[in-house]
């Protein structure tokens, strides 16, 4: 069935430092990928999205661009800042949605 | 245009004890999602509606959970016994359509700690 794996965490950077967390996904269609992010005490908000193969999403200085050749989603930040602290899912969209586990990032001044 | 709203934001109860979620999802959003979100992992699917209608509850515990839409709009979500498991973030979220293009919009979530 189709599955989000996604890098393990918790993920520490300094303010400005560059962010990479990796999301690969397994699914039998032309999936929508996702990334959701989750701040303390908050529910999940959509960051960014892609609907087909080589889309780029993109939202406040995060991107990500849909690679189908290496199923992956991987979600990067050129110069992160402490207000990006918060826990960033993965997911896909076919029949129904998949979320990743989940990585935790913080960032320090 | 209103977020998607649940209460209570947070429940504790003794296990065996019985607990219902509420959610009411954005307005004209036909397709409604409940999800359990234990501490360190991502959202599990719990039930899907398409308007009143369940379109997927195959990871619903249906021996201890139930949900129901009667009217499409509202939904409440009920656990009946609690066991100390089920202790998590209950999520709820809608879609306007069930096009796999289209973003979820997630409530805040009930924290239910089970004792």
């Amino acid at each position: 069935g189709d599955s989000v794996t996604q890098m393990e965490g918790p993920v520490t950077l300094s303010e400005e430092a560059f962010l990479t967390i990796n999301c690969t996904y397994t699914a039998t269609g032309y999936p929508s990928l996702f990334w959701y992010v989750q701040y303390p005490g908050e529910g999940l908000q959509l960051l960014l999205k892609a609907t087909k193969a080589d889309d780029k999403g993109s939202n406040k200085g995060f991107e990500a661009t849909y690679r189908k050749e290496t199923t992956s989603f991987h979600l990067e930040k050129g110069s992160v800042q402490v207000s990006d602290s918060a826990v960033y899912f993965c997911a896909l969209s076919d029949s129904q949605f998949y979320f990743g586990t989940g990585t935790s990032l913080t960032v320090i001044p | 245009e209103a977020g998607v709203a649940q209460s209570p934001r947070y429940k504790i109860i003794e296990k065996r004890q019985s607990v219902a979620f509420w959610c009411n999802p954005i307005s004209g959003h036909a397709t409604l999602y409940w999800y359990q979100q234990i501490l360190g992992q991502g959202p599990k699917l719990l039930i899907q509606f398409q308007n009143n209608g369940v379109v997927d509850d195959s990871q619903l515990p249906k021996d201890r959970f139930s949900a129901e839409r009667l009217k499409g709009v509202d939904s409440t979500l009920k656990i009946q016994p609690a066991k100390l498991e089920d202790s998590a973030v209950y999520l709820c979220a809608s879609i306007s359509s069930g096009g796999s293009y289209n973003e979820q919009f997630f409530g805040p979530g009930t924290r239910l700690t089970v004792l």
